[in-house]
């Protein structure tokens, strides 16, 4: 079974407009980590927010926020203000157990933002 | 600031030939990573380091090997590369405490194998 789960292979949308991408996980460990990475054309892998199960509350930072269900298990990236350097692919990751090192990583999504 | 760098950004090599990856982490982190990125894959973990001389297998290490000397360099060693090796390449570093111990990436090698 799938871990991590990314359900949009791709969008599009339009410049100044909010994103959610979307990003469900499987896990049975109470202590994990969920990990957003951006990776633009270059295809260096740029972290970009974390969020703990223990977290009360969602992350954020600058413009993404991380809409955390925990009972749902889904963990969705919001970019808000999208600008067209948005333009990425993105992972959702999962770290299971806090002395795991491994990463478990969904497929990905494309994001187009379009001017 | 994190600097994690490999190699090579691009690298073209012919079947049987055995290849060399190598990877620099500048922030004394403990723990290196190897993943290979297929389109529709996401990323897959091929081997990891947490010490110097350590290793541990990922889920597919099968037709690579790897290297820790020092603490800052790992290396990937594909023995003899095939075609089915063209990929690319992600080296990764981390510290060991943490949460979130995020990971660090370096710029990727994409490895065409003819």
């Amino acid at each position: 079974a799938q871990k991590i789960t990314q359900t949009q292979p791709g969008m599009f949308v339009q410049e100044k407009e909010a994103v959610t991408l979307d990003c469900t996980y499987d896990t049975s460990d109470p202590s994990y980590g969920l990990f957003w990475y951006k990776q633009p054309s270059s295809g260096e892998m740029i972290f970009l927010i974390y969020q703990g199960s223990y977290d009360q509350q969602n992350a954020t930072e600058g413009r993404y926020s991380l809409n955390f269900q925990k009972a749902r298990k889904s963990a969705n990236l919001v970019i808000s203000a999208s600008q067209l350097g948005d333009s990425a692919m993105y992972f959702c990751a999962m770290r299971e157990g806090w002395s795991n090192y491994q990463l478990i990583w969904g497929a990905g999504t494309k994001l187009i933002i379009k001017p | 600031d994190v600097k994690v760098t490999q190699s090579s950004r691009y690298l073209v090599k012919r079947t049987g030939e055995k290849v060399f990856l190598e990877c620099v982490q500048d922030m004394d982190h403990e723990n290196m990573f190897w993943y290979r990125q297929d389109p529709g894959l996401g990323l897959r973990l091929i081997y990891f380091s947490y010490d110097v001389k350590m290793k541990e297998k990922g889920d597919i290490p099968e037709g690579y090997s790897v290297s820790r000397e020092k603490k800052e360099r790992f290396s990937l060693i594909l023995e003899s590369a095939s075609t089915n090796q063209t990929s690319m390449y992600l080296c990764a570093s981390s510290i060991s405490s943490g949460p979130p111990n995020e990971q660090f990436f370096g710029p990727g090698t994409r490895l065409t194998v003819l």
